[in-house]
């Protein structure tokens, strides 16, 4: 497994300002993504951080609004920007980790409350 | 059809219970398959991976039926710390999702209370 962690752990905004999430790996990961997961529903995959490239964004996310970064093997952000209160959700980055039984496994930081006024 | 389904619960069991979750997939090419517990304002944590021959780790039995794309969970002598979220997961790497390869995608989660 990996321990990845996650700053802030919660924060509240106001509307339209912009936040930036930070997650860091205890060891170098090729793949590192993230995820929202707004009240009452499940997780959702925004966007594939890259290293090295621009990240890869799933069907109803885009750059200018959450642009990513991934300067290295262990650390990414994830920056909501011009925040509304429809934003308001965790924020969760996971890496993948191949496992011992030959299939990849993805491991969550602890996620960042975001509460946008 | 949601691409992943579950049982929408929730489920209050006693302590000692067996009790089961039910998953469906709607992608046939779908690869990897997984369950995850979510506790109250915590982060999914991997249960376990589900595998075509069913595997088992303590109370806890897993079951993939790829011809149905059915996937289950059966928790035996239910404890009070079996309370939780349980999220059936699912990589389809590369089907017809579209996206990441890597892209997991969950279910709703279905919440499990035990009750002393």
């Amino acid at each position: 497994s990996a321990v990845i962690s996650q700053k802030p752990s919660r924060d509240i905004c106001q509307r339209g300002t912009s936040l930036t999430i930070q997650c860091q790996v205890d060891s170098q990961v090729t793949m590192m993504f993230w995820y929202r997961q707004q009240p009452g529903q499940s997780l959702t995959l925004i966007a594939t951080a890259n290293q090295g490239s621009e990240a890869t964004y799933e069907s109803g996310f885009v750059i200018d609004k959450f642009p990513i970064s991934r300067p290295n093997l262990t650390f990414s952000t994830l920056t909501v920007s011009n925040m509304s209160p429809e934003d308001s959700s965790i924020y969760l980055c996971s890496v993948e980790v191949w496992g011992v039984s030959s299939t990849d496994t993805q491991y969550f930081g602890p996620g960042t409350r975001l509460t946008v006024l | 059809r949601k691409e992943v389904e579950q049982d929408p619960g929730p489920f209050n069991v006693p302590e000692g219970a067996t009790v089961a979750f039910n998953c469906t997939y709607s992608n046939s090419a779908s690869q990897s398959f997984f369950w995850y517990r979510q506790d109250c304002r915590k982060e999914p944590k991997l249960l376990m991976s589900v595998y075509s021959s069913g595997n088992e780790d303590g109370r806890f039995t897993a079951q993939l039926n790829r011809a149905s794309q059915y996937i289950s969970l059966l928790i035996r002598d239910s404890k009070l710390s079996d309370s939780a979220t349980y999220l059936c997961v699912v990589n389809p790497k590369g089907g017809d999702s579209g996206g990441s390869n890597y892209k997991l995608t969950f279910g709703k989660g279905t919440l499990l209370t035990v009750n002393p």
